[in-house]
């Protein structure tokens, strides 16, 4: 079974503070992307990479960051947590073919204070 | 732009069907998934449609018509685990790259 594991169901965090969102697959994906997830929303890309060291912004990119230094890595990066980041965070990947399933991770809800 | 609709909340009956709709308006259209997720889970793959026609897999059929930019979910005997949200996500082709977009979901609530 593919697994997309995300290092944390849930996070508090204060404004101002820089913070980490970990993902791993262990289905040698090539694909991997974030998501946040907000009632009435739906789900928007944040940040995806198709390649080790390739990233393209998505949707909503401002004040994220993303890094892929491993394959079966994805890290988004909040570099200065604002409240309007509260959210729930969701990592995917997927292999790069025409029917691109994508396989999600449980999710991070975070809340910034 | 590209635009993805589908009803925010629909009810139904335990053992009855309901048909779940989805409309898209988007450029590159290269296939659309449908997914199901459960409250405070993970969304997971049901079904996907490239071809116009009906694909069935069970209890769940999923059918598209390309030339109209719409797709439903079909979900027969519906069971009290069915409650959940199922979103609708059309993947487009880029250059070299795909990219989803997701509807809002549709939120299904089953009663006994």
């Amino acid at each position: 079974d593919v697994k997309v594991t995300q290092s944390s169901r849930y996070l508090v965090k204060r404004t101002g503070e820089k913070v980490f969102l970990e993902c791993v697959q262990d289905m040698d994906h090539e694909n991997m992307f974030w998501y946040r997830q907000d009632p009435g929303l739906g789900l928007r890309l944040i940040y995806f990479s198709y390649d080790v060291k390739m990233k393209e912004k998505g949707d909503i990119p401002e004040g994220y960051s993303v890094s892929r230094e491993k394959k079966e890595r994805f890290s988004l990066i909040l570099e200065s947590a604002s409240t309007n980041q509260t959210s729930m965070y969701l990592c995917a990947s997927s292999f790069s073919s025409a029917k691109n399933i994508q396989y999600f991770g449980a999710g991070t809800r975070l809340s910034v204070l | 732009g590209q635009n993805i609709d589908q009803p925010t909340e629909m009810t139904a009956t335990e053992g009855a069907i309901v048909q779940i709709n989805c409309t898209y308006q988007t450029s590159g259209f290269n296939g659309l998934f449908w997914y199901q997720q459960h409250a405070g889970e993970a969304p997971t793959f049901l079904s996907y449609n490239v071809l116009d026609g009906l694909e069935e897999k069970g209890r769940f059929s999923s059918f598209l018509s390309r030339s109209k930019g719409y797709s439903y979910l079909l979900l027969k005997e519906l069971q009290m685990k069915d409650s959940a949200s199922y979103l609708c996500a059309v993947i487009l082709r880029g250059s070299g790259t795909y990219k989803y977009i997701f509807g809002t979901g549709t939120r299904l609530k089953v009663l006994a």
